[in-house]
This record gives C-alpha cells, sequence and structure tokens, in this order.
C-alpha cells in the first residue's frame, strides 16, 4: 500500500495563477482532508469530504475548491493564488474517524510545498 | 470551543535530558481522541500516539510516555534521554465525537536536542 500520495511536492507559482494539488488513497477511506500548515503554525482544515460526492468546507476554505468523485481521489484546486496561500498542503484519509470507538488515526501524506510569488 | 494549546513555542535541550511537552485541550464532548505527532526537519507527519477519552492510563512506549489527565484537560508527552532525532516539532491533537474526524492541532512544540 502507497497510503496518501501528495503530488507535487514542491511548486512556485505565479499571483493569479491557478493549480491543482493531487491526493489519493489506497485504504478505502471514506474520509478525507485538506489542511495547510504556516510557519510556525499548527496545521489548519480547508476542506473535508466524507464520502464520493459530499465536501464541506473547514477552517479556512477562501480561494480554494475541492471535489470527491472517487473514494481515491481528492483534489484541492487554488484559484487566482494569492501570496497568502504559500504554504504547505497536507492530505489526510482515516476510515470513519467519527466513530471514536473504532480506534482510527489520521493519515498523511508527504506534504506539497507551495509558494507564491 | 474546541481548542488545543502547547504553550511551549521552542525547547533546547542536551541529549540524555528528559524532556516534557505539555498539552492542554478544551472541549465540552465526553467522547473524544487526543493524538501527537512528529514532524522531522523532513516535513512529514509521523503519528505517535492516540488515546481516547475514557482511557486514563498512562502509555509508555520506549523512551517515550504519555500522561492523560482528563481533571486538568492535559495530555502531556515526555521523552525520556532525549536523543538527537528527537529533533522535531510535536503537535497535539484532538477529535471530538461526531465532528468528522476532523483533527484540531495545537501550534506545536520545537524540540531541538543537541549532542
Amino acid at each position: 500500500n502507497a497510503g496518501v500520495t501528495q503530488t507535487p511536492k514542491f511548486r512556485i507559482l505565479k499571483i493569479g495563477q491557478s493549480m491543482t494539488l493531487q491526493c489519493t488513497q489506497d485504504m478505502n477511506h471514506n474520509y478525507m482532508y485538506w489542511y495547510r500548515q504556516d510557519p510556525g503554525m499548527g496545521l489548519k482544515l480547508i476542506y473535508y469530504s466524507v464520502g464520493a460526492g459530499i465536501t464541506d468546507k473547514g477552517e479556512v476554505p477562501n480561494g480554494y475548491n475541492v471535489s470527491r468523485s472517487t473514494t481515491e481521489d481528492f483534489p484541492l484546486r487554488l484559484e487566482l493564488a494569492a501570496p497568502s496561500q504559500t504554504s504547505v498542503y497536507f492530505c489526510a484519509s482515516s476510515y470513519d474517524a467519527s466513530q471514536v470507538y473504532l480506534n482510527t488515526e489520521a493519515f498523511f501524506g508527504q506534504g506539497t510545498r507551495l509558494t507564491v510569488v | 470551543a474546541q481548542k488545543v494549546t502547547q504553550a511551549q513555542t521552542e525547547i533546547s535541550v542536551v541529549e540524555k535530558e528528559d524532556v516534557t511537552l505539555d498539552c492542554v485541550y478544551e472541549t465540552r464532548d465526553t467522547t473524544y481522541y487526543l493524538f501527537w505527532y512528529k514532524q522531522p526537519p523532513s516535513g512529514e507527519l509521523v503519528f505517535l500516539i492516540r488515546r481516547n477519552s475514557f482511557d486514563e492510563q498512562n502509555e509508555i512506549s520506549g523512551r517515550y510516555s504519555w500522561n492523560f489527565q482528563k481533571s486538568t484537560s492535559s495530555f502531556n508527552f515526555t521523552i525520556t534521554a532525549s536523543q538527537v532525532v528527537d529533533s522535531a516539532v510535536y503537535f497535539c491533537a484532538l477529535i471530538f465525537s461526531g465532528n468528522t474526524g476532523k483533527l484540531i492541532f495545537g501550534q506545536g512544540t520545537t524540540l531541538q536536542v543537541k549532542p
């Protein structure tokens, strides 16, 4: 199993450009998440999905969009990149983390370091 | 409000010292999970431990130990005989029942272990 795979690992964007961060998991997890990590800060939730076709906003959704057409994939779209979106982005997945008694944990991808100049 | 606070921004110790990383959480839920993750300089997030709200037993894993105290809403992490390889950012995080698994992270504590 590859776990959670994110691409690309690094990217430099110019202000106003758009891009999609890819995330795929092969663990048949139904819950997936996108977090961003700013320097010296913890991770903040951008968007999440509890299953194919279902997405919802997290704490910091502005400037981003997501889709979940399959269980495996959860791409994050940046429209009109801004310097404030310079960050490290992490994708994560879990089996059914709402069922706390199941002892589920979130598995994280390696992260994508994005710089907007 | 659900919140995780790691008051220690940075800690520096000399190798072989013991070090404790503090984590205080807030939640109104009675069912929740607490986590610790390690983020080494390479940047990935490494899961260390999960503890549910019904299990207040302390846990030891090698040089790592965790002290969960519901009375003080704390979930502290101790590294015994620290090593240079322990240098990393450590995050405490919370999931509460019914929140669809969204992790609420503390700000992280940067641990530097000097040789």
